[in-house]
């Protein structure tokens, strides 16, 4: 089991539905972090947040809404998805703090194995 | 060229075996330097974790980071069939707030009983 909780660990979605995807997690870490992985790809980044603000949005369409209520919780708003989007949506936490005494690894969760019919 | 090159195999190798995972880069500004391993229908899990260059070794796990060469390499000594698993390099610099990773495409590892 990873310390990183996300939920659902399955989601099948109809292209009109709107659905969160949550992560949790509890290992003190301040930047939280939401990756979309296809079959056989490396996982590809979507958003940064640092100590609960957005500081990175690699370009993803609108139909993706993330959020981080709290330090310890991240959710990802899906709205309006395409075929396309179907993938394992990977949450990701670390360390807050940059620099070379600070640099920290990511730690995954298991993912939500998301499908669009 | 990709920033980060890994030969996607498969790798098959018998039990008992020592088995040797590389990944080559041209980014000479990459200083950390990362090793997840991965089974199917699961996250990444951090296998290694290295600062610059020289080994580091964690049980059947040694990691080595040549910066003169770019090039990384993830030793796995006494192989058993439960390191069955695809092995994804990734790195990444040490500038300002950069968090992003680059990764490599990962190596598919199967280890026969």
């Amino acid at each position: 089991d990873t310390e990183v909780t996300q939920t659902p660990k399955h989601l099948v979605m109809g292209m009109t539905n709107k659905k969160s995807l949550k992560c949790e997690q509890h290992m003190g870490h301040r930047a939280m972090y939401w990756y979309k992985q296809k079959a056989k790809k490396p996982p590809e980044l979507m958003f940064v947040y640092s100590y609960e603000k957005l500081s990175i949005n690699e370009s993803v369409p609108s139909r993706f809404s993330p959020e981080c209520p709290n330090s310890s919780l991240l959710n990802l708003h899906l709205h309006a998805l395409q075929p396309e989007d179907s993938a394992l949506y990977l949450c990701a936490s670390s360390q807050g703090r940059q620099g070379a005494r600070g640099n920290q690894p990511q730690h995954f969760g298991d993912g939500t194995r998301l499908s669009i019919l | 060229q990709k920033e980060v090159e890994q030969d996607p195999g498969p790798l098959s190798v018998p039990e008992g075996a020592i088995v040797s995972l590389n990944c080559t880069y041209s980014n000479s500004a990459f200083q950390y330097f990362m090793w997840y391993r991965q089974y199917s229908r699961k996250g990444p899990e951090l296998l290694m974790y290295t600062y610059s260059s020289g080994n580091k070794e964690d049980g059947r796990f040694t990691a080595q980071v040549d910066k003169s060469s770019k090039y990384i390499s993830l030793f796995i000594r006494d192989s058993q069939p439960s390191d069955s698993a695809t092995y994804l390099c990734a790195m990444r610099t040490n500038a300002g707030n950069n968090r992003k990773l680059i990764w490599g495409l990962g190596t598919s590892l199967g280890v026969n009983p």
